[in-house]
């Protein structure tokens, strides 16, 4: 049961223009939203996250939506630059997890931005 | 400080051996984990720790043994290994209370034939 899920496994975009990476989920106990960000042969990056009292944040380039409502979060990457291509991963904690460490992680979704 | 680092960067097993994956974070961080990488999975979550001496099992614990006797090194054990294991695994650390971001290290590439 998968209560994370990035339903799309690739995007490729044309640089200086928007990426924009999805993400749904399931559980309604989820209240913290993080993207993580990973290069070949590289663990996963810490990129940006989001509490579920807020439905938007911003850092740089780097915005994140999200639509409790729906269960979705979205990433948005204005403008794309070659060097934003990489696995984007999606991941979800509870308030009880979120001290732990436990995060729930989506399949991953693979960004290529073209020159 | 070098962050969370883990070592071998790869590692090829017959089924049925054993060995253990190192794990060593220098930020004085309380809580460590362990996930494993697979196509089409995504991150998921082995074993955790929220301090020396206290652990649990997260998503798909079994096969593997950990734990936890200082604050610096999270060791996972494969006691025998199987196919089915074939994954790249990162360890990773956070700390303080709440929501903050964890550090990955750069990953084991363990193959089992």
């Amino acid at each position: 049961d998968q209560q994370v899920k990035q339903n799309s496994p690739s995007l490729s975009v044309q640089e200086g223009r928007i990426s924009i990476l999805n993400c749904d989920y399931t559980n309604s106990m989820f209240d913290y939203f993080l993207w993580y960000k990973k290069y070949p042969a590289e663990g996963p990056t810490f990129l940006i996250s989001i509490s579920s009292i807020k439905d938007k944040n911003e850092d740089g380039r780097f915005t994140v939506f999200l639509n409790k409502s729906a269960k979705h979060l979205s990433l948005h990457i204005v403008p794309s630059q070659p060097g934003d291509s990489a696995v984007y991963f999606c991941a979800a904690s509870d308030n009880y997890s979120g001290n732990t460490g436990k995060l729930i992680f989506g399949q991953g979704t693979t960004l290529q931005v073209k020159p | 400080n070098a962050g969370v680092t883990q070592t071998p960067k790869f590692q090829v097993l017959k089924t049925g051996q054993s060995m253990t994956l190192q794990c060593a974070q220098d930020m004085n961080h309380e809580y460590m984990s362990w996930y494993r990488q697979d196509p089409g999975m995504g991150l998921r979550l082995i074993h955790y720790s929220v301090g020396a001496g206290i652990t649990d099992q997260g998503e798909v614990p079994n096969g593997y043994n950990v734990s936890r006797s200082t604050t610096e090194d999270f060791p996972l054990r494969l006691l025998s290994a199987a196919p089915s294991q074939t994954s790249v695994y990162f360890c990773a650390s956070k700390g303080g209370l709440s929501y903050n971001e964890q550090f990955f290290g750069p990953g084991t590439r363990l193959t089992v034939l």
